[in-house]
């Protein structure tokens, strides 16, 4: 069945050093690509997504690239913050609503 | 915009007791989702209504678990009897219709099951 393979944390990093949280996925076709994150005591929220391959979704800073050749969609951001520390999830849905998610990778950014 | 809204935040019972989630989805949202997040791991489907229907339920222990959506709004979680693996975060999420739309996460309800 589809699943999503992501890196294991913590990522630790100092401010303003360059990220990256791989992300592959397994799944028949073509699914839908997301990045949900998760502060301390709040809920998951949406940090970016792609629909189709090659396409790349952004926010905040954040960017993931769609590639369907090798079934990846690796999170990056250029210069972290310490507002950044956050647990990471790489999720796919495909022909259904349901959500597969990732473990979850957490970020530490130490000033 | 209030956000989806979920009580309790944290439960602790023993194990055989029985314990009660809810939510509050954003007004006007369709599509109603629980999510058990267990510790390293990511959320898992436990069920989707669309409406006060059931979408897909196939990852709900249904000897144990129970949950209700009635009138289309509010829903509720149950289990009855809890087991120790029972311990883990349930998370409600709302989305506007299907097919697609973002899905929109509450604060979630820690339970320990003791």
């Amino acid at each position: 069945g589809d699943s999503v393979t992501q890196m294991e944390g913590p990522v630790t990093l100092s401010e303003e050093a360059f990220l990256t949280i791989n992300c592959t996925y397994t799944a028949t076709g073509y699914p839908s690509l997301f990045w949900y994150v998760q502060y301390p005591g709040e809920g998951l929220q949406l940090l970016l997504k792609a629909t189709k391959a090659d396409d790349k979704g952004s926010n905040k800073g954040f960017e993931a690239t769609y590639r369907k050749e090798t079934t990846s969609f690796h999170l990056e951001k250029g210069s972290v913050q310490v507002s950044d520390s956050a647990v990471y999830f790489c999720a796919l849905h495909h022909n259904t609503d349901k959500l597969i998610f990732g473990t979850g990778t957490r970020l530490q950014v130490f000033p | 915009e209030a956000g989806v809204a979920q009580s309790p935040r944290y439960k602790i019972i023993e194990k055989r007791q029985s314990v009660a989630f809810w939510c509050n989805p954003i007004s006007g949202h369709a599509t109603l989702y629980w999510y058990q997040q267990i510790l390293g791991q990511g959320p898992k489907l436990l069920i989707q209504f669309q409406n006060n229907g059931v979408v897909d339920d196939s990852q709900l222990p249904k000897d144990r678990f129970s949950a209700e959506r009635l009138k289309g709004v509010d829903s509720t979680l149950k289990i009855q009897p809890a087991k120790l693996e029972d311990s883990a975060v349930y998370l409600c999420a709302s989305s506007l219709r299907t097919r697609g739309d973002e899905q929109f996460f509450g604060p979630g309800t820690r339970l320990t099951v003791l």
